[in-house]
């Protein structure tokens, strides 16, 4: 089936400085991607969904300027978490919708630790 | 967008069949019900799709009754590996469509 591969799976960084992760599907062309936010013990909560060669639409209270979404080609969406700050600490986690039909397909997240 | 309620968590032994029933009662005419799995620190995964009736797969099956308000997520001869987040979902089958997920079910499987 269609796979997203999501980088890197872990990342600690210091407060201020910015994290990027990268959502790549392999072997199809996704031209809408979601991103989403998963707080331990709790369901995941889009956040955003990231459209290629436009702007990404953001949900309702997530920040745009802080949380920037780069959708330059068919196959990349990135996530920059800008300023990081301990609360921004959570489980992140690309999708992209199946190209067989199959639902969607999740990428294997991203475990971001601010200290 | 459809909401979902499903049951918190459910325990069970290995080798029992599994059943998780999920209530969608505002489900419009178009969307499909599909259900994923989520084992820690890992994306969800597909399990399965359907519309109506009966849906079987290699992992599971499905039941949807002809209101369509509700589905259950047979899991048959259920394996510690088993033991995850199952969440119901309803959605449009249109491409770009945004899931929302609800709570989930919490699946723990004992020996």
């Amino acid at each position: 089936g269609a796979v997203v591969s999501q980088h890197p799976s872990r990342v600690i960084c210091k407060s201020g400085t910015s994290v990027k992760i990268e959502c790549r599907s392999l072997d199809f062309q996704a031209t809408t991607m979601f991103w989403y936010r998963q707080f331990p013990k709790q369901s995941l909560m889009l956040m955003a969904t990231s459209n290629e060669g436009s702007k990404a639409t953001y949900e309702q209270g997530v920040e745009k300027d802080k949380f920037l979404i780069n959708h330059a080609s068919l196959t990349l969406s990135t996530l920059t978490v800008t300023s990081a700050h301990p609360e921004d600490s959570s489980f992140y986690i690309c999708s992209a919708r199946d190209p067989q039909g199959l639902g969607y397909t999740f990428g294997s997240g991203t475990r971001l630790t601010v200290v | 967008l459809a909401k979902t309620t499903q049951p918190i968590s459910m325990d069970s032994y290995e080798g029992q069949e599994v059943n998780i029933t999920c209530s969608h009662n505002n489900i419009a005419t178009n969307d499909y019900i599909t259900w994923y799995q989520q084992f820690p620190s890992q994306g969800p995964r597909f399990i399965i799709q359907g519309y109506k009736t009966k849906v079987t797969n290699e992992v599971a099956s499905l039941f949807i009754p002809a209101d369509r308000k509700s589905s259950t997520l047979s899991l048959p001869r259920v394996s510690l590996s088993d033991t995850a987040v199952y969440y119901c979902l309803v959605v449009f089958p249109g491409g770009g469509n945004k899931l929302t997920f609800g709570t989930g079910t919490q699946l723990k499987v004992e020996l």
